[in-house]
């Protein structure tokens, strides 16, 4: 069906508020990332999912994030304890077998007041 | 480190005129190289990628690349810009995790 798609498109919370952000990425496509776009440090890497194999958190800026990945498939992004400096746009890809071609999804933007 | 430059942050050109966007990058080895678009509240679209063989690549758009490894480049071209393609554009490189290491990005202003 369609691409990559990413909830919610925008998300307001309050300083120290745990988020969950959701990617659905294309079916059968087994690579998935997260990445960060904020004015101050442009397009960052925070993790990456392969298959069923542990993920690569070597992006992940604090503690505070993590992410999880079901069946495969459906994605969670999940921000404990928000700070101002999370606030950000949130991109999801993901990329198909044997390829290093990546679809991203439209983001989440994220405003912690 | 692996890293991917964009010298340019903003660029304006006339409608019709011809563009070419910078991209510099830092790799051990050939790199795999990308070229996104993103319009105003829009996610990432691929234009163009490189992974090896012809140094010039055709992308979408109208969009086209060459890779020049003596000069660590991988300029993004256009004969005639249209005023639907000012928006912002990235230039990646592939990072040890398949990941993506972008650019800082070239906002593109097109004048009528």
């Amino acid at each position: 069906g369609a691409g990559v798609s990413q909830s919610p498109s925008n998300k307001v919370t309050e300083k120290g508020k745990d988020v969950e952000l959701r990617c659905d990425p294309i079916s059968g496509h087994t690579a998935l990332y997260w990445y960060r776009q904020s004015l101050g440090q442009g397009l960052e890497f925070l993790i990456y999912f392969q298959g069923n194999s542990a993920p690569d958190k070597s992006g992940l800026p604090s503690d505070r994030f993590s992410a999880e990945r079901t069946g495969g498939s459906v994605s969670t992004l999940t921000i404990q304890r928000t700070q101002q400096e999370d606030s950000a746009v949130y991109l999801c890809a993901d990329a198909g077998v044997g390829t290093d071609t990546q679809y991203f999804g439209p983001g989440t933007r994220l405003t912690v007041l | 480190a692996q890293s991917v430059t964009q010298p340019d942050i903003h660029i304006t050109v006339s409608e019709g005129a011809s563009l070419e966007l910078r991209c510099n990058y830092s790799y051990g080895a050939t790199p795999y190289l990308f070229w996104y678009v993103q319009s105003p509240g829009q996610g990432l679209q691929l234009l163009l990628k490189y992974f090896s063989g012809d140094t010039l690549v055709q992308g979408i758009k109208g969009f086209e690349a060459e890779f020049k490894r003596s000069q660590s480049s991988f300029n993004l071209r256009k004969p005639s810009v249209h005023w639907s393609d000012a928006a912002e554009y990235f230039c990646a490189g592939r990072g040890s995790q398949g990941n993506l290491i972008f650019g800082k990005g070239t906002k593109l202003s097109v004048k009528p």
